[in-house]
């Protein structure tokens, strides 16, 4: 049972670029998430999808963008990286209510 | 609005002694409380969780937890520190919408070890 699979597990990138973090769960959660984690800031919610077809803002959405593929599947895109993206992304899925989420093992992501 | 406060960034405990890491929330409800660890270059892994009744609850790797609604509380405790529990840990509460819970993170606390 692989859990939370997050692609890429490094990347660079050069600002204006794009790319896409891919995210996927095996475990038939409902609910799905998208945090960041910067140095002494902790988790940051930056999107979230309470169930497949819908998806909605967290704390920090500027600069990001969302797809719910499917249930399985929940991707980050960043349209045009700037420098303050430089970060570890992390995907996460629950059920919808009364239990844990499961965390990706991460995607550190430097801009330059 | 909702937060949660972990007022030690650092904490340094030699091996075998005991441990508690401070975890104050601010939320209008009851709670769904959690505390993560997360070990360099990993993602988070749950310790335990609080969402109702007893309110010491007991989690993996010998850790437990104390539930406060007087003081606001959720602090981690463990007897006796292992070299192996350095990492990161942090504290986070459910907001619950309609249907679907959002966390909340503090911001961690990291935890060193000495021999």
């Amino acid at each position: 049972n692989a859990g939370v699979t997050q692609t890429p597990k490094f990347q660079v990138l050069k600002t204006g670029q794009s790319m896409t973090l891919q995210c996927a769960q095996d475990m038939n959660h409902n609910s799905m998430y998208w945090y960041r984690q910067d140095p002494g800031m902790g988790l940051r919610l930056i999107y979230y999808s309470a169930s497949e077809g819908t998806t909605d803002k967290g704390e920090v959405p500027n600069g990001y963008n969302v797809s719910r593929l499917n249930k399985r599947e929940f991707s980050l895109r960043l349209e045009s990286a700037a420098p303050s993206q430089t970060s570890v992304y992390f995907c996460a899925s629950s059920q919808n209510r009364g239990t844990e989420a499961f965390f990706g093992q991460g995607t550190r992501l430097t801009v330059v | 609005a909702q937060s949660v406060t972990q007022p030690d960034i650092h904490i340094t405990v030699s091996e075998g002694a005991s441990l508690e890491l401070r975890c104050n929330y601010s939320y209008g409800a009851t709670p769904y409380l959690f505390w993560y660890v997360q070990s360099p270059g990993q993602g988070l892994q749950l310790l335990l969780k609080y969402f109702s009744g007893d309110t010491l609850v007991q989690g993996i790797k010998g850790f437990e937890a104390e539930f406060k609604r007087s003081q606001s509380s959720f602090n981690l405790r463990k007897p006796s520190v292992h070299w192996s529990d350095a990492a990161e840990y942090f504290c986070a509460v459910a907001l619950m919408n309609t249907g679907f819970q959002k966390l909340v993170f503090g911001t961690g606390t990291r935890l060193l070890v000495s021999p």
